[in-house]
């Protein structure tokens, strides 16, 4: 079974710059993450989706930030203007459902790095 | 305050050995998940194991195994006879009931940890 996936691996842009990151959960996983990891920190949920709709974006910096999911599957997230304290790794998890059993499966992360 | 912490940020062990990392939470709620991730150099978030909060006895997944005191709000990981495979950041996190809101993980900072040959 293929894992979550995501892409670029690395960025580097400018601040003021604008980025995306793409990804594509597992098969069948209706439940899609979007996490920040800085540096030296566990990371921390920026949105989630479930199918195409909005769980929760409490933490997702709206002013910059913004967050896809088309016909429930692929997402993307985008930043812009990006901001220094923005460096980071973007991580993206899926899970099959809502329960609290449920086990959250992650990418191999974006690392974006802002000058 | 903290919802989870993990009070060593570094742990060394001797290959072979047996190496337990503390992960102690906090939460009102009565239903919870906590869960243990690895996360190498290459940056992934590999799950190890989950421990339901009414989930009597303590979860083993292979090497793994977690240490559940409810009363004492701790879920300590123990893995048995130590790789140097094991090399890794280790995070505990916790998943906090669903009625109707986010379940959304909530990460410790992690414990780094050094298994030496």
């Amino acid at each position: 079974e293929a894992g979550v996936a995501q892409s670029p691996r690395y960025k580097i842009i400018e601040k003021r710059q604008s980025v995306a990151f793409w990804c594509n959960p597992i098969s069948g996983h209706a439940t899609l993450y979007w996490y920040q990891q800085i540096l030296g920190q566990g990371p921390k949920l920026l949105i989630q989706f479930q199918n195409n709709g909005v769980v929760d974006d409490s933490q997702l910096p709206k002013d910059r930030f913004s967050a896809e999911r088309l016909k429930g599957v692929d997402s993307t997230l985008k930043i812009q203007p990006a901001k220094l304290e923005d460096s980071a790794v973007y991580l993206c998890a899926s899970s099959l459902g809502r329960r609290a059993r449920e086990t959250q499966y992650f990418g191999p992360g974006t690392r974006l790095l802002v000058l | 305050a903290q919802k989870i912490t993990q009070t060593q940020p570094g742990m060394f062990v001797q290959e072979k050995e047996a190496v337990t990392l503390d992960c102690t939470y906090d939460t009102s709620d009565q239903s919870y998940g906590l869960f243990w991730y690895k996360q190498p150099s290459s940056g992934e978030m590999i799950f190890l194991i989950y421990q339901g909060s009414y989930d009597e006895q303590n979860a083993t997944e292979g090497r793994y195994s977690l240490n559940f005191q409810k009363a004492r709000k701790s879920a300590n990981l123990v893995i048995s006879a130590s790789q140097l495979g094991d090399s890794a950041m280790y995070f505990c996190a916790m998943r906090e009931g669903t009625q109707g809101g986010s379940e959304k993980l909530v990460f410790g900072k992690g414990t780094k940890l050094t298994v030496n040959p």
